[in-house]
């Protein structure tokens, strides 16, 4: 079955810098990935989604790379801020002709101001 | 619209009793999931509906589970008997198809 990695548990970093989240998978050929960012207490949100045939996607300060060959995909928050910390999650689209997802375990970030 | 609503926002029951989670998903969106997080096994799809039909349920743990979508604007996750081991976080999420879902904000149950 298919296997999700996420770099670390957790992830300190400094105000100001960029921060970088690694996804790693197996077993799987996803047609599509996604990340998702979770507080405690609530539900995860939808930040981006990057299809197999795209090599990176931007929206604001968020850039997600996906290399089909390595397995992996990197989520980078530049110019991070204490409002960014959260728990960030990445998630396997299925293959064609299905919807479902299957979630990593998340990586806890902390900006430290 | 405000968003996926799930009801109640908190569950606790004594085991053996029966357990329904409800969910309103968000109107036009045509895909449905219901999912389970812990801390030891993260994010666990449970069940997924597309147009009202149940479309994947092996993640469903066992027959102590099932879920309905009697309309596009209603599911329900019933758990019976309910033990202790489904103490949990559950989610609905709903979306489009091959887009981002969106969340509810959860129900956290706790059975004793």
């Amino acid at each position: 079955s298919q296997k999700i990695e996420q770099n670390s548990e957790a992830l300190n970093i400094q105000e100001g810098k960029t921060a970088t989240l690694t996804c790693n998978y197996t077993n799987y050929s996803p047609a599509y990935l996604q990340w998702y960012r979770q507080d405690p207490g609530r539900g995860p949100v939808f930040l981006l989604l990057i299809r197999e045939n795209e090599k990176e996607k931007r929206k604001e300060r968020l850039k997600v790379t996906f290399d089909t060959t390595l397995k992996q995909s990197l989520f980078h928050i530049t110019a991070s801020q204490p409002a960014d910390s959260a728990t960030y999650l990445c998630a396997l689209g299925a293959q064609t002709g299905a919807n479902n997802l299957f979630f990593g375990t998340g990586t806890r970030l902390t900006v430290i101001p | 619209d405000a968003g996926v609503i799930q009801s109640p926002r908190h569950e606790v029951t004594e085991m053996g009793q029966e357990v329904t989670l409800r969910c309103k998903p968000i109107s036009g969106h045509d895909y449905l999931f219901w999912y389970r997080q812990t801390m030891m096994r993260g994010l666990e799809l449970l069940i997924y509906f597309n147009n009202n039909v149940p479309i994947d349920d092996s993640g469903m743990p066992e027959d102590r589970f099932s879920a309905k979508m009697p309309n596009a604007s209603f599911s329900t996750l019933k758990i019976q008997p309910s033990e202790p081991r489904d103490s949990a976080v559950y989610f609905c999420a709903s979306s489009l198809s091959d887009t981002g879902y969106t969340f509810g904000s959860g129900t956290r149950l706790t059975v004793v």
